[in-house]
Parts: structure tokens; sequence; C-alpha cells
């Protein structure tokens, strides 16, 4: 059983430019959360997705959006960055969307801002 | 507002003493409980949860935690710590957005002094 993979590890973008991080879920899982976790904070709700639509939403500006591909994977994009937006991204995923509170998490990406 | 407030930021043990980490929520609905794991360089990986029944609810790795609706208390309990269980924890509750995500607190820093 293959589980959460996330791609880059690491990266680093300038104020202003965009960024897309990836994540392919478990095998078998269709439910796909992404959350933001700051140096010292616990992991912050963004958004879900389930069958390619948005399930849902945290506290976050629209200029951060995702994607959800058939196979399940899923992605994450921001836009027009700011140094706050520095952070580990994990993305989490869920049997399905009734199940979606047993989460399994990916190894995250951590994003610099500069 | 939900709220997840865990006072221990840094916990520092010897080998063998017990462990309780503190654990105090704020929810208007029904509750669904968790704690996660963060080993150094690894995952965050669920520990325990609890969605109803017996309010005792035990885990991997010789965790339990106790739920106690009366005092919005959900703490995290091992008798006897081993070094491995050096670690960051995290309690989560169900989310409110709509979307079945876990809300989290800010995260207790265990270390264990072998």
């Amino acid at each position: 059983e293959t589980g959460v993979t996330q791609s880059p590890t690491h990266l680093i973008k300038t104020r202003g430019q965009q960024v897309t991080l990836r994540c392919s879920s478990q095998s078998g899982h269709n439910t796909v959360s992404w959350y933001q976790q700051a140096l010292g904070q616990g992991p912050q709700f963004i958004f879900q997705y389930y069958r390619e639509e948005e399930n849902g939403r945290g506290n976050f500006p629209p200029r951060f959006s995702g994607l959800q591909f058939p196979n399940y994977s899923s992605e994450l994009n921001v836009n027009a960055l700011e140094l706050d937006d520095s952070a580990l991204y994990l993305c989490a995923s869920s049997l399905s969307v009734t199940d979606s509170y047993e989460q399994y998490f990916g190894p995250g990406t951590r994003l610099t801002v500069t | 507002a939900q709220s997840v407030s865990q006072h221990n930021h840094h916990v520092i043990l010897s080998e063998a003493a017990s462990l309780e980490l503190g654990c105090n929520y704020s929810y208007g609905g029904t509750v669904n409980l968790f704690w996660y794991v963060q080993y150094p360089g690894q995952h965050l990986q669920l520990l325990l949860k609890y969605f109803s029944g017996d309010p005792l609810v035990k885990g991997i790795k010789g965790f339990e935690a106790e739920f106690i609706k009366s005092k919005f208390s959900f703490n995290l309990r091992k008798p006897s710590v081993q070094w491995s269980d050096t670690a960051e924890y995290f309690c989560a509750v169900n989310g409110e957005t709509g979307a079945n995500n876990l809300f989290f607190g800010t995260g207790t820093r265990l270390t264990v002094i072998p």
C-alpha cells in the first residue's frame, strides 16, 4: 500500500510569485485535504476535495486554490505569494468523504517565501 | 468559534515517568477528538481517536486518552514513557467548515531523557 506522497519536498519562492504543490493520495482514498502548518503551530485546514470538487474551505483567501484529478491526486496553488505563506504544507487523504476524519498525512512541502 | 488548547508547549520527562498532556476544546456540535503524533522527521500519524461510546480510548504504543465532556477535555496519558516517545503531539477536533476536516491545537513537544 502506497502512502501519501507530496512534491516537491522543499521550495523557495519570491514574494509575488505563484507556486503549485502536488499530492498523491493513498491508494484507494478519494478525498484529499490540505493544511498549512506555520512554524510552532498546529496544521490549519485550507480546503478539502472530493470527486474533483471543493468540499469545504477554511479561513484562507481566494489566492489559495486547488484541483483534484480523476485519479484523486491533487494540487494546491497559491498566487501572489506573501512572506507569511512560508510554512509546511500538508496533504492528507481519507478513504471517503464520510470517513474523512480518519486522515493519513504526507510528509509535507516546506515553502519558503523571500 | 471552535478552539483547541494545549497548555503544555514543551514537556521534558525521564524514561519510565508517567505522561499526561492536556487538551481542552470548544465546539458546538457533536465532537470527535483525536491525538496525532509527529516523530522527528516523520509524517503526522494518528495515535487515537474518540467518536462515541467508552470515553476511555486506547491507541497505539500504549497511549490512552479520556474524554471528559463536562470539562471539555481529552487528555493524553501514558503510564511509562520511553525515549522513542520523543515527538510533537497534536490534539484535534472535527472542524466546523462543512467538510470533515480537523482543527488542531498548537502542539506539545515531548522530550524524553534516557
